[in-house]
């Protein structure tokens, strides 16, 4: 079956840097992606791996291992407006739509 | 400004009242797709559409139906609402969710979301 795991919550302080882990079973694999979700809003695009390895965005990093099935999203320097829920999305292969699967989310409180 | 239109944002409705959530899009995408969002469930996808005339089920179509006569519209219908679709739902679009390792050069065209609508049915 299809499985995408992430941490239901977490917590930090503003400042610090959170990673936000999120492994995955899927049938094939074309891409991770990250979405932020603030309460009650749509979500908004953050990064996409593909190949192995690290991708920064200014604050906010991805790295993904594919062998291992697992990518992980770094803040830096928090703010109190990163308080929200942090959506791991794979695109799995099959057919004619390279379907996106998405986990549950980790809501993410930022702290003073 | 590049956008998915959703309406309406909110509605509150009663059992078996049929309605209609529109949703446009002003990027020439060629998908679109539907999701409902509940506590602890995640998005989990209704329908989806790889382009016009071309829709199918994701993995929670029952009592809803979609249509997409036109490449910027895609209006999710609910013939006869019941309580259970109570929810918060999205549309979505993208360029077409094409293979990184087959020279598609779209395989990372993020979706872009509207704003939601939060149905109630009572």
């Amino acid at each position: 079956g299809q499985n995408i795991d992430q941490p239901t919550e977490m917590t930090a302080t503003e400042g610090a840097i959170v990673q936000i882990n999120c492994t995955y079973q899927t049938s094939g694999f074309n891409g991770l992606f990250w979405y932020q979700q603030h309460a009650g809003e749509a979500p908004t695009f953050l990064s996409y791996n593909v190949l192995d390895g690290l991708e920064e965005k200014g604050r906010f990093s991805s790295f993904l291992s594919r062998s291992k099935g697992y990518s992980y999203l770094l803040l830096k320097e928090l703010q109190m407006k990163d308080s929200a829920s942090y959506l791991c999305a794979v695109r799995t292969q099959g057919g004619a739509t390279n379907k996106l699967i998405f986990g549950t989310g980790t809501l993410l409180a930022v702290q003073p | 400004e590049a956008q998915v239109t959703q309406n309406p944002r909110y509605l509150i409705t009663v059992t078996g009242k049929k309605l209609t959530v529109t949703c446009s899009q002003n990027m020439n995408h060629e998908y679109m797709s539907w999701y409902r969002q509940d506590p602890g469930l995640g998005l989990r996808q209704i329908y989806y559409s790889m382009n016009v005339e071309v829709t199918d089920k994701g993995d929670v179509p029952e009592g809803y139906k979609v249509s997409r006569k036109e490449k910027r519209n895609f209006p999710l219908i609910l013939e006869s609402p019941s309580p259970n679709q109570t929810s918060l739902y999205f549309c979505a679009s993208s360029l077409s969710p094409t293979s990184p390792w087959t020279g598609g050069d779209s395989y990372n065209s993020p979706l872009h979301f509207g704003n939601g609508t939060r149905l109630t049915v009572t």
